[in-house]
């Protein structure tokens, strides 16, 4: 059973672009949603969090917004990079658990 | 994060043998979380240990596999007679003794192939 749905699977930009990936979950126990880079090779490094008291958390060019009636929350990179290509990962947890969507990966093409 | 220290980083086996994947978490963390990546997959949740003790091994196959965190040394994650199904990349994370895994830092993992 997916606890976290992701979306895309993948994701092309061009450089300067807004890459925008979507998660929706279940669970309203969930009280943490993280999104986490993970370059090839490479373990997943969190990148951005926040807490369901929150609709936005901003982080330089990385955003993320949460829609806790819908239950969905979204990662919006702005100014899209080619250094960003990566996988993202977006997740939920309730206490020591973590439950990873599928990944997304993303190339920014110059 | 390079603090999390996974090795082997890639390791083969043929059907029916045993892997032993180690993690050495941050300095000054005692608690350590295992993941399991399947090619096209997330990460899933395996088990969760602290010094000595399992905390939660909810994640973990109820056969062949089994986990240890000693009061000295890294911990282990042991899977026995291994299938092609086990071929994956298994990630290792700590986190500080608050135990929150809000803290936790990923390992490289380690790939583990079966042949």
């Amino acid at each position: 059973q997916q606890q976290v749905k992701q979306s895309p699977q993948s994701l092309i930009v061009q450089k300067g672009g807004i890459s925008i990936i979507n998660c929706a979950y279940e669970n309203t126990a969930f009280d943490y949603f993280p999104w986490y880079q993970q370059f090839p090779g490479k373990g997943p490094a969190l990148l951005i969090a926040i807490r369901p008291d929150v609709s936005e958390k901003k982080e330089g060019r990385f955003t993320i917004s949460f829609n806790k009636s819908a239950k969905q929350f979204s990662l919006h990179i702005m100014d899209s990079q080619p250094g960003d290509s990566a996988t993202y990962f977006c997740a939920a947890s309730k206490g020591n658990q973590f439950y990873f969507g599928t990944g997304t990966s993303l190339t920014v093409i110059p | 994060n390079a603090g999390v220290m996974q090795n082997p980083r890639h390791l083969v086996r043929r059907r029916g043998q045993e892997a032993r994947l180690r993690c050495s978490p941050m300095k000054g963390h005692s608690h350590v979380y295992w993941y399991r990546q399947l090619p096209e997959e997330g990460l899933k949740f395996m088990v969760y240990l602290q010094k000595e003790n399992i905390i939660d091994e909810s994640g973990m196959p109820k056969e062949r596999f089994s986990a240890e965190f000693p009061k000295e040394g890294p911990s282990i994650l042991r899977i026995q007679q291994v299938v092609r199904g086990d071929s994956a990349a298994y990630f290792c994370a700590s986190s500080p003794p608050s135990g929150r895994n809000t803290e936790a830092f990923f390992g490289q993992g380690t790939r583990l192939t079966v042949v």
